[in-house]
């Protein structure tokens, strides 16, 4: 079945490091694919998406390609903050619903 | 103006209670949803309504009725609370099927 497998954290970076968080889904079609946020004591926000192969979405510094041939959607950033700290989640969408990874939470050190 | 908004923030009751969070939506979406984060952040989904319509019915105990009296309000009732139910809920809407807003959650504590 569809399924979405993403980085298992936390993930641990010192204030302007770059970071990459994998993220890999297994779908029978080509489904549009997502990048949520989930700062602490919040719900979840969309950071960015793609529709299509190849379409690169990209949002505050944070950018994510959508790979058809490799079925992933890693989420990159050049040099984060420790305002990013969060929890990110790749979601995908799949008979009028999302899929969802497990969530990878991310520290950022000063 | 908040798009997506959710009662209580935080609710602590005991065992053997029945409870309700409330959910409203202003973005005009025809789909809303029901889901539950536990300790560990992951996200499950509960519930969808697509214009007062019950599209997604996910394996949760029948104790969990969703109440949609229109298509800006899906309300979350549980009977009997358990331990087991302690979590972060989210109430979520959307008009394309893939694109969801959330709520900022009720965090509920069953003692």
């Amino acid at each position: 079945g569809d399924s979405v497998t993403q980085m298992e954290g936390p993930v641990t970076l010192s204030e302007e490091a770059f970071l990459t968080i994998n993220c890999t889904y297994t779908a029978t079609g080509y489904p549009s694919l997502f990048w949520y946020v989930q700062y602490p004591g919040e719900g979840l926000q969309l950071l960015l998406k793609a529709t299509k192969a190849d379409d690169k979405g990209s949002n505050k510094g944070f950018e994510a390609t959508y790979r058809k041939e490799t079925t992933s959607f890693h989420l990159e950033k050049g040099s984060v903050q420790v305002s990013d700290s969060a929890v990110y989640f790749c979601a995908m969408d799949s008979n009028y619903q999302l899929i969802w990874g497990a969530g990878t939470k991310l520290i950022i050190k000063p | 103006d908040t798009a997506v908004s959710q009662t209580p923030k935080y609710l602590v009751t005991q065992m053997g209670n029945d409870k309700s969070i409330k959910c409203e939506q202003n973005l005009g979406h025809d789909t809303m949803y029901w889901y539950k984060q536990d300790s560990k952040k992951f996200l499950k989904i509960m519930f969808s309504y697509n214009n007062k319509e019950l599209i997604i019915n996910e394996t949760v105990p029948n104790r969990f009725s969703p109440k949609s009296p229109d298509k800006a309000h899906l309300n979350l009732h549980i009977n009997s609370l358990e331990l087991g139910d302690s979590a972060v809920y989210f109430c979520a809407s959307s008009q394309v099927p893939n694109e969801q807003f959330f709520g900022p959650g009720t965090r509920l504590t069953v003692l």
